[in-house]
């Protein structure tokens, strides 16, 4: 069985700084993805990952994949309150996507 | 596009009734699936779809029915209810079948009495 574990669960940015999340998984996989969700809302991709090495970058958020070390990063530059979410990882077995238990952010002034 | 669009938004139900939330997508997507989201559990897979008339289980299915008679519906169903599956559910679908960018619908509220 798939198990992905994100750390922490909770994060208190603040505003400015640089923060990551981590997300590791138990077997190997070569397709990782990044979601966020608004509280209420359903879920937005963010990236997806899909070899070794693999790094994208979008606005104040880079992923980034590590699949020897089955190990994904979400780090947060500079960070503002628009980025107060909660964030998946996923983690893709055959067809079946397996998912974090989620890090909630909240950016404070 | 609609995109992915779930129906209804939002259900009660009372204990041993049954229902089916509807799923459809306009994207001529090829992989759909169902989640279920309970606090501090993520995400977890109820069943999955990768073309039509082609489905299987995903982590949880228990108490759950899924058909594919099509490629742009995949209806769940719950056969009896049960405060257990108190939940949100979301519908997500992909082009292929390689997993690719997963698009999820607005989401079911559904809670069981």
């Amino acid at each position: 069985e798939l198990k992905v574990e994100q750390n922490p669960l909770f994060l208190s940015m603040q505003e400015g700084k640089n923060y990551t999340i981590y997300c590791n998984y138990s077997t190997t996989s070569d397709r990782l993805y990044w979601y966020r969700q608004d509280p209420g809302k359903s879920l937005e991709s963010l990236f997806v990952l899909l070899s070794n090495g693999a790094v994208k970058q979008e606005g104040r958020l880079m992923a980034s994949l590590d699949t020897k070390a089955r190990l994904s990063t979400l780090h947060i530059t500079a960070a503002v309150h628009d980025l107060s979410a909660t964030y998946f990882c996923a983690v893709a077995n055959d067809y079946k996507l397996s998912f974090g238990a989620g890090t909630t952010v909240t950016v404070r002034a | 596009n609609a995109g992915v669009t779930q129906t209804p938004k939002f259900q009660v139900l009372k204990t041993g009734q049954s229902m089916t939330l509807q799923c459809a997508q306009d994207m001529n997507h090829e992989y759909m699936s169902w989640y279920r989201q309970d606090p501090g559990m993520g995400l977890r897979l109820i069943h999955y779809s990768v073309g039509a008339g082609i489905t299987d289980q995903g982590e949880v299915p228990n108490g759950y029915n899924v058909s594919r008679s099509t490629t742009e519906d995949f209806p769940l169903r719950l056969l009896s209810a049960a405060p257990s599956q108190t939940s949100v559910y979301f519908c997500a679908s992909s082009y292929g079948t390689g997993l690719e960018t997963q698009y999820f619908g607005p989401g079911t509220r559904l809670l069981v009495l």
